[in-house]
């Protein structure tokens, strides 16, 4: 299975202010990774797809990029409703892998 | 637009059988466009990727589940189905049904299963 590795597992930021998670592949995945978004009692909401693509709906301040191995998430200004944990996905080699997600919390 | 419902017991005992429904609204299972997956969350922990199944019935399973784990799809009804042998108490989980484009897209609302006596 490819191993997807988050980091950081837990950021605390403020309103405002830009917040970037990474995921690593343990091998090239092109760009076959997608972010999630997930709330306390919902379920995960896609926020970017092909590693960079915004899901539609989806604020500008959210964006992706990277290719291969290495994968970034930006938010460009954290608003209240952001704090959530956040996921990414592989779906480039079976099984699917998800990362071990990131909590974002009110600092 | 496209939703998704699981439905099915929120109880099982071990040893039985899980079986849980997804009913599409505003979709079709039978469209050659997508894929229907299957993932679960463990309480307080990550996603795992149960594995998915193309309207013309072709699967494929997450090697952890394989041997006890079985999806099948309902074009006439535009529902998908799962079916997880043998539970444990490792089981108990909330498991999400999702249309997959490119990776999971739209997700149900997810259903929490608890495995207990």
């Amino acid at each position: 299975d490819i191993q997807m590795t988050q980091s950081p597992s837990s950021l605390s930021a403020s309103v405002g202010d830009r917040v970037t998670i990474t995921c690593r592949a343990s091998q090239g995945i092109r760009n076959d990774l997608g972010w999630y978004q997930q709330k306390p009692g919902r379920a995960p909401k896609r926020l970017i797809y092909a590693a960079s693509s915004l899901q539609s709906g989806v604020p500008s301040r959210f964006s992706g990029s990277g290719s291969g191995t290495e994968f970034t998430l930006t938010i460009s200004s954290l608003q209240p409703e952001d704090f959530a944990t956040y996921y990414c996905l592989q779906h480039n080699n079976y099984p699917w892998t998800f990362g071990q997600g990131t909590k974002v919390e009110i600092k | 637009q496209v939703q998704l419902q699981e439905s099915g017991p929120g109880l099982v005992k071990p040893s039985q059988t899980l079986s849980l429904t997804c009913i599409v609204s505003g979709g079709s299972t039978s469209s050659d466009d997508y894929f229907w997956s299957w993932i679960r969350q463990h309480p307080g922990k990550g996603l795992e990727w149960i594995g998915y199944i193309y309207y013309s019935g072709s699967t494929y399973y997450n090697p952890s589940l394989k041997s006890r784990v079985t999806i099948s799809v309902d074009t006439s009804k535009t529902q998908f189905s799962l079916k997880v042998s043998s539970v444990t108490a490792a089981d108990t989980a909330v498991y999400y049904c999702a249309r997959e484009n490119g990776g999971p897209e739209v997700w149900g609302q997810g259903t929490t299963v608890t495995v207990s006596s």
